[in-house]
Parts: C-alpha cells; sequence; structure tokens
C-alpha cells in the first residue's frame, strides 16, 4: 500500500477562521512533507518532519502551523489567511528524509480557498 | 546548488505519436532524478527515477527515460501516446544537502489530440 490520505478534499474558509487539514499513511515512513500548489506552477516545500520533528520550514508565514502527532499523522494548522493563500496543499511521504533516493509519495491534496 | 529546466511549458502530440517531454538538470553533486505525473485536480504519482546503475529508466504507463550525464539531461519518452496520458508532468532532481526534498522544474502539459 502506498497510499497518502488527505483530508478534507475541499475547504473554503473565511480570512477569520481556523481550520485543519489532516494528513495520513501507514506505509511506516519517517518523513512526511506539506507542499503548497499554485495553479500551473510546480509544488512548493513548506515544511519537512523527520522522525515526528520539524526538520525544515521554508519561510513560510505563521499562520501555517504544522503539528506531527504521531508518525503517521501530519496536520496543517490554518488560522489568519489570506486569499492568496488560495491552492492546493499536497502532503507528501518517503521512508527518510536522510537518503535521497527515497520516493516520495504524494496524496491527493487539498484544494484551499480564502475568501 | 540544484535546478531543473524543462524545456516546452506545453507539448502537443497527436494519439499514437512519440511523446517526448524534455529535462535538464544543474547538480553539484550526483543527482537523482524523477519524473512525476499530475493529473487534473490530483496529487504528484511518480512515473520513474533514475538513482545509480543502468541509465536507460523504465517506468509506469509505457514511460522511459534516459539519463544523459553528458549532457546533462533525463528526457522522458513514450513510443505511442494515447488519450489517458494527457496530464502535466514534472522532471525534478533530488536536493542531497541533507534533506530529502525535491526540487521540481516548471512542469509540461501534454496535451493529446485524437
Amino acid at each position: 500500500d502506498t497510499e497518502v490520505t488527505q483530508t478534507p478534499k475541499h475547504l473554503v474558509m473565511g480570512m477569520t477562521n481556523k481550520k485543519s487539514l489532516k494528513c495520513e499513511q501507514h506505509m511506516g515512513h519517517r518523513a512526511m512533507y506539506w507542499y503548497k500548489q499554485k495553479a500551473k506552477k510546480p509544488p512548493e516545500l513548506m515544511f519537512v518532519y523527520s522522525y515526528e520533528k520539524l526538520s525544515i520550514n521554508e519561510s513560510v508565514p505563521s499562520r501555517f502551523s504544522p503539528e506531527c502527532p504521531n508518525s503517521s499523522l501530519l496536520n496543517l494548522h490554518l488560522h489568519a489567511l489570506q486569499p492568496e493563500d488560495s491552492a492546493l496543499y499536497l502532503c507528501a511521504s518517503s521512508q527518510r528524509t536522510e537518503v535521497y533516493t527515497d520516493t516520495q509519495y504524494f496524496g491527493p491534496g487539498t484544494r484551499l480557498t480564502v475568501l | 546548488a540544484q535546478s531543473v529546466t524543462q524545456l516546452g511549458s506545453h507539448v502537443s502530440v497527436s494519439e499514437g505519436a512519440l511523446v517526448l517531454l524534455r529535462c535538464n538538470y544543474s547538480s553539484s553533486v550526483p543527482p537523482y532524478l524523477f519524473w512525476y505525473v499530475q493529473y487534473p485536480n490530483q496529487g504528484l504519482q511518480l512515473l520513474l527515477k533514475y538513482t545509480t546503475g543502468a541509465t536507460l529508466v523504465k517506468g509506469i504507463n509505457g514511460f522511459e527515460a534516459e539519463f544523459k550525464k553528458s549532457e546533462t539531461s533525463f528526457h522522458l519518452t513514450k513510443p505511442s501516446a494515447h488519450m489517458s496520458d494527457a496530464a502535466e508532468y514534472f522532471c525534478a532532481v533530488s536536493a542531497g544537502t541533507g534533506a530529502n526534498n525535491l526540487f521540481f522544474g516548471t512542469g509540461t502539459r501534454l496535451t493529446v489530440i485524437p
């Protein structure tokens, strides 16, 4: 099973709302990633978790707050977002971060619209 | 530093024709190269990857790519296009800098004409 699941599939929120995106994998992977993808652009790395610890934060605004409660789950908490944050948010996982040949498996994404 | 250049943001081919999507990379260390496909409103799916060894890599759905170090290229090909191949294709290089994160090219949208 090489599946990464993400919920919800679609999310519409106002600029004052607080919401969360959820990602789950049961492949025993110890590295998990959040990417942001704008239309017709490649994915941009936001955060990397390695063994449930945040290892990379690509200068993401604090209105995005990641959380890794256990090795299978990754959350992205959203608060006071801006309309320009509207995008497809992709979660991915790989066996480890330190092995460059490991494949990253991507989830289907959450399509976020901020009004 | 690592980077990827995909020539042609949009490629159109007729059904049954050869598919050729171009990717050139720049890397200060031996590169690990990947091709991903993204269908509309979906996540990315790995087509194939090159790590070491055989330079001709076969992937899913009849795609293959050849690693050419002298040309710093990793072009994706498929002998005969199918309508279901219409999608966005991303070439990526692994960072090799202590974190397994990918540097993506800007993508190539493949259109297949019936």
